[in-house]
């Protein structure tokens, strides 16, 4: 079927340091999913973060980045230095061409001052 | 930020009973989707509308639960007999076209007791 596997959280990292969250898909019934990263602040609905409709091609939002990897199957969060407030759930997802997302468990961050 | 609005934020109801919420997409947008969050974080697709028109549906939803987007009325989801694995997160969002930028409710969170 078609689904996403992420990195377990929570992670915990410090402030300004780097981030990777780790997210390979398997897409057996869309030829040509899109990949997705949302989030969930405290108190807040999930929001879009950032998305990628091209294998290859790498979406970017609030210093964070990810890069469409077909070979791989992989579309890996990463930030440069993360801040405070970027403590939240992230969640990788794919769908296809009406929407229909298919999300992965969510990994909390907890970024420590 | 969002501007779908779920009602009720929380809902409790008995086993057998029927439960109902509502959400009001984004203005503007005819197409919504109905997720189930349980408690192990994991999401499943329940349905999606265009206009009033059903676009997709699980089995689940077609026998159990009931979805309707009424013109000029809020969308709603109805689970005819509450059962205890119904406890979730119901999410609701909306978007401008089938495969555009889909925006979540902050949910409506259901306890089965």
């Amino acid at each position: 079927g078609d689904s996403v596997t992420q990195t377990e959280g929570p992670v915990t990292v410090s402030e300004s340091e780097s981030l990777i969250i780790n997210c390979t898909y398997s897409a057996t019934s869309i030829a040509y999913p899109n990949l997705f990263w949302y989030v969930r602040y405290p108190g807040e609905g999930l929001q879009l973060l950032l998305k990628v409709i091209t294998a290859g091609q790498k979406g970017s939002s609030r210093g964070f980045e990810a890069t469409y990897n077909k070979e791989t199957t992989s579309f890996h969060l990463q930030k440069a230095s993360v801040q405070e407030s970027d403590s939240a759930v992230y969640y990788c997802a794919l769908g296809d061409h009406n929407n229909r997302i298919f999300f992965g468990d969510g990994t909390q961050l907890v970024v420590k001052p | 930020n969002s501007k779908v609005i779920q009602t009720p934020r929380y809902l409790v109801k008995g086993q057998g009973q029927k439960a109902k919420m509502r959400c009001i997409p984004e203005k503007g947008h005819p197409v919504v989707f109905w997720y189930q969050q349980n408690k192990n974080n994991e999401f499943k697709f329940l349905i999606n509308f265009q206009n009033q028109e059903v676009l997709q549906q699980i089995d689940m939803t077609e026998k159990r639960f009931s979805a309707e987007c009424p013109s000029n009325s809020p969308c709603s989801l109805e689970i005819q007999s509450s059962e205890a694995g119904d406890s979730a997160l119901y999410l609701c969002a909306s978007s401008l076209q089938v495969n555009t930028e889909v925006f979540f409710g902050k949910g409506t969170r259901l306890t089965v007791v």
